[in-house]
């Protein structure tokens, strides 16, 4: 199996700030990956797919960037909606899997 | 607006199993572009991909899992359904099911529905 790790695993933000979430896949996926949030008792939500395209009405604030083995999902400017759990996950091969999660949290 | 309700027991005893359904409303699951599938989590704990199932009744299971789950298509009902056999506690989780779509050569799970907590105990 394709092993997915996040850093860092949780992330203390400010309303405004610039926040960056990394994903490293153990073997090359190609840009197999999506981006998640999930927010406490909720399903997850699908931010961007294919490691770098936006899921319509996302805000444009969310991006994603990478291929390969290293990803990055970037929030340019903190909003306070955006305070949740962000998973990565890789659809390159099965068996799909899924990052430990990222937790956002207010400063 | 494409929309996927789980349903099924939210109780279910050791060694027994699981059984759970998706209806989905506002588009066909019938349908050659998608394929569905069904994801867990444990109280507190990471998401874990259980299968998919395709138009055509096709399948992907994940090894941990593959020979306790079943998964299936009711055209009819504009559902699909999961069974997990044998279950023990660390099956307890909510399930969630969700629409595989493609894009680029590459799938993603979009919408989810809001999921079923599901818990193994007598």
């Amino acid at each position: 199996d394709i092993q997915m790790t996040q850093s860092p695993s949780s992330v203390s933000a400010s309303v405004g700030d610039r926040v960056t979430i990394t994903c490293r896949a153990s073997q090359r996926i190609s840009s197999g990956l999506g981006w998640y949030q999930q927010k406490p008792g909720k399903a997850p939500e699908l931010l961007i797919y294919a490691a770098s395209s936006l899921q319509s009405g996302v805000p444009s604030r969310f991006s994603g960037s990478g291929s390969g083995t290293d990803f990055t999902l970037t929030i340019s400017s903190l909003q306070p909606e955006d305070f949740a759990t962000y998973y990565c996950q890789q659809a390159n091969s099965f068996p799909w899997t899924f990052g430990q999660g990222t937790k956002v949290e207010i400063k | 607006q494409l929309q996927l309700q789980e349903s099924g027991p939210g109780l279910v005893k050791p060694s027994e199993t699981l059984s759970l359904t998706c209806t989905v409303s506002g588009g066909s699951i019938s349908s050659n572009s998608y394929s569905w599938g069904w994801i867990r989590q444990p109280p507190g704990k990471d998401l874990e991909w259980i299968g998919n199932i395709f138009y055509n009744g096709r399948t992907h299971y994940n090894p941990s899992l593959k020979s306790r789950v079943t998964m299936s298509l009711d055209t009819s009902k504009n559902q699909f359904s999961l069974k997990l056999s044998f279950v023990t506690a660390a099956d307890t989780a909510v399930y969630y099911c969700a629409r595989v779509g493609e894009t680029l050569l590459v799938e993603w799970l979009d919408p989810w529905g809001q999921g079923t907590l599901v818990t193994i105990s007598s």
